[in-house]
Order: C-alpha cells, then structure tokens, then sequence
C-alpha cells in the first residue's frame, strides 16, 4: 500500500521565523503532490501543488520542494504568522486515488 | 474560497438511528469523495464516486452508503448507527481524478 508519513507531528515557531514542514512517501510513480491546511474544526484548504516534472513551485508565502530521488516533500512558509498556526499534510497520488500523511501540528508563538 | 457544503456541522445523536450526511457542490465538479477523519489522524476514504450513478467504495471498509443522483449531490446515509461512527466526516470534490480535491468544512458526528 501508499506511504505518506510526516517527520515531525509537532513543530512551534516564533512569530515572524521561517517554517519548513516535510512529508515522505513511498510511491516511486506518484506525480502530483498537494499541501493542505486544516485549522481545527474545518476541513483541508488547498494550500500549493507540485508536479513530479518541477522540483520547486512558489506560491504566497509558501514554497513547496520536491525531491524525487529520496521521495521528500517539503513546505516552507516566509515570515509565519499566528494565522499560520494549523495541522499541514501532504496528499499524494500515482493516477488513482490520494494518500493523506498524518499531519504536522504547527504552532506560531506571538 | 471552495463552493462544497456538508451539513449538518455537528451531529450526535443515539445508537441504532439512521442518518444522512449531505454534502453538495456548485463547480460542476464530476469526482466526488467522502473521508473519515479521527482525532490527529490521517483521511481515510470510505466511498467515492466519479459520476452520476456511479459509486465505489474507498480503502476504509465502512458501513455506510451513498449515492450520486445529482452531479452537486454526494449525500452519505448511515442506516444504524453506532458508537464506532463517531468520527468526523469529509466530503470533497474534483474536476478530475488526479486534480486538486476541494473540501468541505466537515460533518463531526458522535454517535452515544
């Protein structure tokens, strides 16, 4: 079966830092990764995508990295803001369905 | 902001009634999925659907149904439930099947 796992469950930043947030999987054919943002009480919001022919896609505020030798996904979020503070995962897919990872619990400290 | 509602909300309700979780969508969106979702967890699909009249059940073996009469309609019905329910659901949708799902805001059901 998929593997979507995240490294770390939770993370806390200062206000104002950078914060990166990774996501691993196992599915050598996946070719198109999503980042959501799920604050407590509501469901995931798109936050940026990727495809397998890029290795990094910018949006606002967020950078998503795709390392497709060693599987690693990678957000970054610029200058995170207490609105920032949510559970991040990963979504990935091959072509048929997606695998969600666990999520990483993101805390910004005012 | 994405156009997919689930209601109710909030649910709890008894052993052994039957419920429907409805969930619809006005972006004309063919591929229609519903999640379960526990606490620090990741999603679990339990049934999708990528068209009228066509249905199928996700990974998670699930005692629920649903059905797709509708393109914007996607409801999920419980016919008794059970404690072991209780969980939140997550309906969302997509263009295609291997395009950005959108979702809803979630039903939280708990079942006594």
């Amino acid at each position: 079966g998929e593997s979507v796992g995240l490294h770390l469950p939770t993370l806390s930043v200062q206000e104002g830092d950078n914060s990166i947030i990774n996501c691993a999987y196992s599915n050598s054919a996946s070719d198109y990764f999503i980042w959501y943002k799920q604050e407590s009480g509501k469901g995931p919001q798109f936050i940026i995508d990727i495809r397998s022919n890029m290795d990094k896609r910018q949006g606002q505020r967020v950078t998503v990295l795709l390392n497709k030798t060693v599987k690693h996904l990678s957000l970054q979020i610029a200058a995170t803001q207490p609105g920032d503070s949510a559970v991040y995962f990963c979504a990935e897919t091959g072509g048929n369905q997606f695998y969600f990872g666990t999520g990483t619990s993101l805390t910004v400290i005012p | 902001e994405a156009d997919i509602y689930q209601t109710p909300r909030y649910l709890v309700i008894g052993t052994g009634k039957k419920i429907t979780l409805e969930c619809s969508q006005t972006m004309g969106h063919d591929k229609m999925y519903w999640y379960q979702q526990d606490p620090g967890m990741e999603l679990h699909l339990i049934h999708y659907s990528y068209g009228v009249n066509s249905t199928e059940k996700g990974d998670l073996s699930s005692e629920s149904t649903v059905s797709r009469i509708r393109t914007e309609h996607f409801p999920l019905t419980l016919e008794s439930a059970r404690p072991s329910h209780t969980s939140q659901y997550l309906c969302a949708s997509s263009l295609q099947r291997t395009d950005t799902q959108y979702f809803g805001p979630g039903t939280r059901l708990t079942v006594l």
